[in-house]
């Protein structure tokens, strides 16, 4: 089994959807984190957490918002999905020394 | 000026060729940098760790910082079509608390035959 899990792959999802995109991890790491990333701009970080209880804003928080259901689980929502949120979605956890480990991604289309 | 920066690329060598990645941030107080490789539509991979100054060698490929300059490359030698992806340079910053990794927007590499 992978270290970090995504749900779904991939989703196609209509404009003004709410939308939750989940994260799960089996190596017990506290720190876990939401990227999007969108062709030329690199990984953009959305939210990161370092417990169930600490919960913060990356640069591009706009428009999303997480929950740490868990010390294992972290969730990603959009309110109201918009066209421009189109991207390819990683969650990932952080492994000390070995920086992070990635989730497979999760490809999100709003039409 | 980015926090991280990489030249987008893409930068093409043939087979057997050292192709050379670069990084630059803007953070002095920075400790640790990260190069990632990825392909396509997949999720980042971690290559290469390095945090002193010098090089860093594994295998084929040798992770380069000076810390005074501010800058990091990845050294990839007898390169591999399959070498072909995008490299990604990360960063924690002192100024982020190095609580989070800044990534570049990362170089595309083309190895041709």
């Amino acid at each position: 089994d992978a270290d970090v899990t995504q749900t779904p792959r991939n989703r196609i999802t209509k404009t003004g959807k709410r939308i939750m995109l989940e994260c799960s991890q089996t190596k017990g790491h506290d720190r876990m984190y939401w990227y999007r990333q969108d062709p030329g701009l690199g990984l953009r970080l959305i939210y990161y957490s370092f417990d169930v209880k600490d919960i913060n804003k990356g640069e591009i928080s706009d428009g999303y918002s997480v929950s740490r259901q868990a010390q294992a689980k972290f969730s990603l929502s959009l309110e109201s999905a918009i066209p421009n949120q189109t991207a390819l979605y990683f969650c990932a956890t952080w492994t000390g020394g070995h920086g992070y480990t990635f989730g497979s991604g999760t490809r999100l289309t709003v039409v | 000026q980015k926090e991280v920066e990489q030249n987008s690329g893409p930068l093409s060598v043939p087979e057997g060729a050292i192709a050379s990645l670069n990084c630059t941030y803007s953070d002095r107080g920075s400790q640790s940098f990260f190069w990632y490789r990825q392909y396509s539509g997949k999720s980042p991979e971690l290559i290469m760790s390095i945090y002193s100054n010098g090089d860093k060698e594994d295998g084929r490929f040798t992770a380069q910082l000076n810390k005074a300059s501010q800058y990091v490359s990845l050294l990839i030698r007898d390169s591999q079509p399959s070498d072909s992806a995008t490299y990604l340079c990360a960063v924690p910053l002192f100024s982020g608390g190095y609580n989070k990794l800044i990534f570049g927007a990362g170089t595309r590499l083309a190895v041709h035959p």
